[in-house]
């Protein structure tokens, strides 16, 4: 069965620093993979999708993730963390249905 | 383009009271979802629909959860009687296409907060 892991609960940046936030997947075939943020009280967007192609993905905000079959990761990562990024993180992986399997979630806290 | 509209925003309910979450998606979409956020972790899959036919429901606890999708458009997910392990996020997601790649291309909406009490 397919399923997501996020190895880290709570990752804390200073501001301006870099950012990676790990996910590890497990599927048979070549993954649908995804990374979703959510803002406090707020629904789940978007940032970043992998279907097939480059294993270099650009999302938005600024937000890049790499897959790699050999590993089975798809970690997201950010130059340069601003504190508007502070959110919880999820990545994904597609379902045999079109439904969307998470992780447990990462949640990013920005030091000014 | 309006997105996913639920309601209400937030609930509070005593245990073995019924509640009910109602979703309307984004116009034209096919495909509607509702999955479940508990505190900590990530959205767990209940149901997914196919214009109004249940594609998916195997995590729906149907002994006290039940979902419709009236006339491919609107949902509603009810429960009942609620228990205490029930208080989490309920989100709706819609999809315009059940078409390769485009099937993961879910919208969601902000979502109702249930505690039971």
């Amino acid at each position: 069965a397919q399923s997501v892991t996020q190895p880290d609960i709570h990752i804390t940046v200073s501001e301006g620093a870099s950012l990676e936030l790990r996910c590890n997947y497990s599927y048979g075939a070549t993954p649908y993979l995804f990374w979703y943020v959510q803002s406090p009280g707020q629904g789940l967007q978007l940032l970043l999708k992998y279907f097939s192609g480059d294993t270099l993905v650009q999302g938005i905000k600024g937000f890049e993730a790499e897959f790699k079959r050999s590993q089975s990761s798809f970690n997201l990562r950010k130059p340069s963390v601003h504190w508007s990024d502070a959110a919880e993180y999820f990545c994904a992986v597609g379902g045999s249905q079109g439904n969307l399997i998470f992780g447990k979630g990462t949640k990013l806290s920005v030091k000014p | 383009e309006a997105g996913v509209a639920q309601s209400p925003r937030y609930k509070i309910i005593e245990k073995r009271q019924s509640v009910a979450f109602w979703c309307n998606p984004i116009s034209g979409h096919a495909t509607l979802y509702w999955y479940q956020q508990i505190l900590g972790q990530g959205p767990k899959l209940l149901i997914q629909f196919q214009n109004n036919g249940v594609v998916d429901d195997s995590q729906l606890p149907k002994d006290r959860f039940s979902a419709e999708r009236l006339k491919g458009v609107d949902s509603t997910l009810k429960i009942q009687p609620a228990k205490l392990e029930d208080s989490a996020v309920y989100l709706c997601a819609s999809s315009p296409t059940s078409a390769s790649g485009r099937k993961y291309e879910q919208y969601f909406g902000p979502g109702t907060r249930l505690t039971v009490t």
